[in-house]
């Protein structure tokens, strides 16, 4: 089945030390976002790919970075993760082949990161 | 900016009870209006979706109505069953980019 992958599922790092969560999807679906949760709020966006365009969201802080080696592949960095930065990541795929024509967003099971 | 307000929860309801959870929006332009669903420690899931005004969206018994007049997307279901319970977000999708309300959790009693 086609879906998106995130993995692992569960992470633990301490104060400090840097993490990378992954994403997978094998919808080959040309956008890809990152997604952060904390409990009983909404999903805040971090950023997308567009194709290989990145695109930040202002208020991100620069403490998150973000990859994307191909169509399949996104991965989210926190450089220097702090105990504010616990939450529940999320990953989300969308088709859009005209620039503003994106429908439905595909997501991920989630990460949800713990920070010691 | 474009946001969604969604009704605060929990909402906590016997089987068999009928659903509202209300949902407003604003937009500047033509947004496709989103129901996701999320159970505990998941991802979002899909539940329905409409694109245009008057476009109805259903699902699993669930229902929604694009009302632009109201600025509205108001999820329903006539019959809610235990295996119901989750949270679930409206959204609405202005060109590629998304925008979530804060979640409305839904729980239902035996």
């Amino acid at each position: 089945d086609a879906m998106v992958i995130q993995n692992p599922r569960y992470q633990v790092t301490q104060f400090g030390k840097p993490v990378t969560l992954s994403c997978s999807q094998t919808l080959n679906h040309n956008v890809m976002y990152w997604y952060q949760q904390k409990s009983s709020q909404a999903p805040k966006l971090l950023f997308h790919y567009y194709d290989k365009d990145f695109n930040n969201e202002a208020d991100t802080p620069d403490n998150f970075q973000s990859r994307r080696p191909n169509t399949s592949f996104c991965f989210l960095d926190i450089r220097s993760p702090g105990l504010g930065d616990a939450a529940m990541y999320l990953c989300a795929t969308s088709r859009d082949e005209n620039r503003g024509t994106t429908d439905t967003q595909y997501f991920g099971p989630g990460t949800r990161l713990t920070v010691l | 900016g474009d946001s969604v307000t969604q009704m605060e929860g929990p909402v906590t309801l016997s089987e068999e009870a009928f659903l509202t959870i209300n949902c407003t929006y604003t937009a500047t332009g033509y947004p496709s209006l989103f129901w996701y669903v999320q159970y505990p420690g998941e991802g979002l899931q899909l539940l329905l979706k409409a694109t245009k005004a008057d476009d109805k969206g259903s699902n699993k018994g669930f229902e929604a109505t694009y009302r632009k007049e109201t600025t509205s997307f108001h999820l329903e279901k006539g019959s809610v069953q235990v295996s119901d319970s989750a949270v679930y977000f409206c959204a609405l999708r202005d060109f590629n980019k998304f925008y979530f309300g804060s979640g409305t959790k839904l729980n239902v009693k035996p």
